[in-house]
């Protein structure tokens, strides 16, 4: 049973420019989040897909923006890179009752030069 | 809105000691879950322990316990037995529970415990 899985696993961009990762969830989940987790941080939550919809969004600008697709995976998009933005991507998914727990997959690491 | 604070942001152990990391948050929720997680240099974020606030019962995973105190608002997680394996960052991440107990809802972390263990 294939766990949460993410691609690329590392990228290098420049400002200014636009990044797309992916997230395939783990089998049987459909719900899909994804957090950026900084350097020595905590992570922070972007946005929930659920049911191909964004369900709920934490604190970002609207330069981050997402898709679900009916297969349940998903995509990341970040137009316009900042420097800020380089941090480890994480996506996790989840199926049901959410106390189950979120699994996380192994992370994007994004630097933007 | 809700925080999650880690008040250590390192702790040590010796192998085969017991060690205790701290958590407190801040809710206005009276339904909620809380957990555990462990994120080693691999990156991979790992669900150690799960806690649901309507139940008075303390979690236990094997090695891995919980201490929740709700009225305190304070989850603590106790390791026993440390193992190297143990070395890691340990999060402490709050849920709100939705209505209908639905998967959506976003997870609030704490700052993060750096967990090292002596042989």
């Amino acid at each position: 049973d294939a766990g949460v899985t993410q691609s690329p696993t590392h990228l290098i961009k420049t400002r200014g420019q636009q990044v797309t990762l992916r997230c395939s969830p783990k089998s049987g989940h459909d719900t899909v989040s994804w957090y950026q987790q900084a350097l020595g941080q905590g992570p922070q939550f972007i946005f929930q897909y659920y049911e191909e919809e964004e369900r709920q969004r934490g604190n970002f600008p609207d330069r981050f923006s997402g898709h679900q697709f009916p297969n349940y995976s998903s995509e990341l998009n970040v137009n316009a890179l900042l420097l800020g933005d380089s941090a480890l991507y994480l996506c996790a998914s989840s199926f049901g009752v959410i106390r189950l727990g979120q699994f996380f997959g192994p992370g994007t690491r994004l630097t933007v030069l | 809105a809700q925080t999650v604070t880690q008040s250590q942001p390192e702790m040590s152990v010796q192998e085969a000691e017991t060690v205790t990391l701290s958590c407190t948050y801040d809710t206005s929720e009276s339904d909620y879950y809380l957990f555990w997680y462990k994120q080693p240099p691999s990156r991979q974020m790992i669900l150690v322990i799960r806690q649901e606030a309507y139940k008075q019962q303390n979690a236990t995973e094997n090695r891995f316990s919980v201490n929740f105190q709700k009225a305190a608002k304070s989850f603590s997680l106790k390791i026993s037995d440390s193992q190297l394996g143990d070395a890691a960052m340990y999060f402490c991440a709050y849920r709100r529970r939705n209505a209908g107990g639905t998967s959506y809802g976003k997870l609030t972390f704490g700052q993060g415990t750096i967990l090292t263990v002596h042989p």
